[in-house]
């Protein structure tokens, strides 16, 4: 099946920082990746989708200012979580759409802000 | 009323045992609906797709019914390797094609 990858695969960091999540899709082309965060013994909650070439499309209750995300190419999207708070702490997951109906997942990345 | 839900869980069962999922969706115009299952700390992965005449992989049968909003899945003769966290998913449709994840149900099976 098609591979995603994602970097960092955790990260701890102090209060306040920036972090900067990548995700990959590594054998094909992806005009779409997808964000989402999972807090404990919850489910994924979509957070925004990522078009390459263009804005992100965010979430409700979502903020694009402190998630800032870049879809510079196909096979790149970033998340960054800029001024993060212990209440950012979660788990990190990508997607890439690779056809209209299929989404390859990244194996996550841990954030825990101290 | 949540977009998707699920049946709280957690499941626990014998191996060999068959145990079966539930879910509801909200959308009646959702399009594409999905099993996901997720291993403790990893990301999820594609289990099977639900077709309105229902399809069957191995041991796992996944059912849609259209009219009553609701799918379920179906695990027979179940093994410690099942134990895991099974999500419904489901594609409301639109341009973005995003999906909307339930909050899943635990199996754990006991040996």
């Amino acid at each position: 099946g098609a591979v995603v990858s994602q970097h960092p695969s955790w990260v701890i960091c102090k209060s306040g920082t920036s972090v900067k999540i990548e995700c990959r899709s590594l054998d094909f082309q992806a005009t779409t990746m997808f964000w989402y965060r999972q807090f404990p013994k919850q489910s994924l909650m979509l957070m925004a989708t990522s078009n390459e070439g263009s804005k992100a499309t965010y979430e409700q209750g979502v903020e694009k200012d402190k998630f800032l995300i870049n879809h510079a190419s196909l096979t790149l999207s970033t998340l960054t979580v800029t001024s993060a708070h212990p209440e950012d702490s979660s788990f990190y997951i990508c997607s890439a759409r690779r056809s209209s109906d299929t989404q390859y997942f990244g194996p996550g990345t841990r954030l825990t802000v101290l | 009323r949540k977009e998707v839900e699920q049946d709280p869980g957690p499941f626990n069962v014998p191996e060999g045992a068959t145990v079966a999922f539930n879910c509801t969706y909200s959308n009646s115009a959702s399009q594409s609906f999905f099993w996901y299952r997720q291993d403790c700390r990893k990301e999820p992965k594609l289990l099977m797709s639900v077709y309105s005449s229902g399809n069957e992989d191995g041991r796992f049968t996944a059912q849609l019914n259209r009219a009553s909003q609701y799918i379920s899945l179906l695990i027979r003769d179940s093994k410690l390797s099942d134990s895991a966290t099974y999500l419904c998913v489901v594609n409301p449709g639109g341009a973005t094609n995003k999906l909307i994840f339930g909050t899943g149900t635990l199996l754990a099976v006991q040996p």
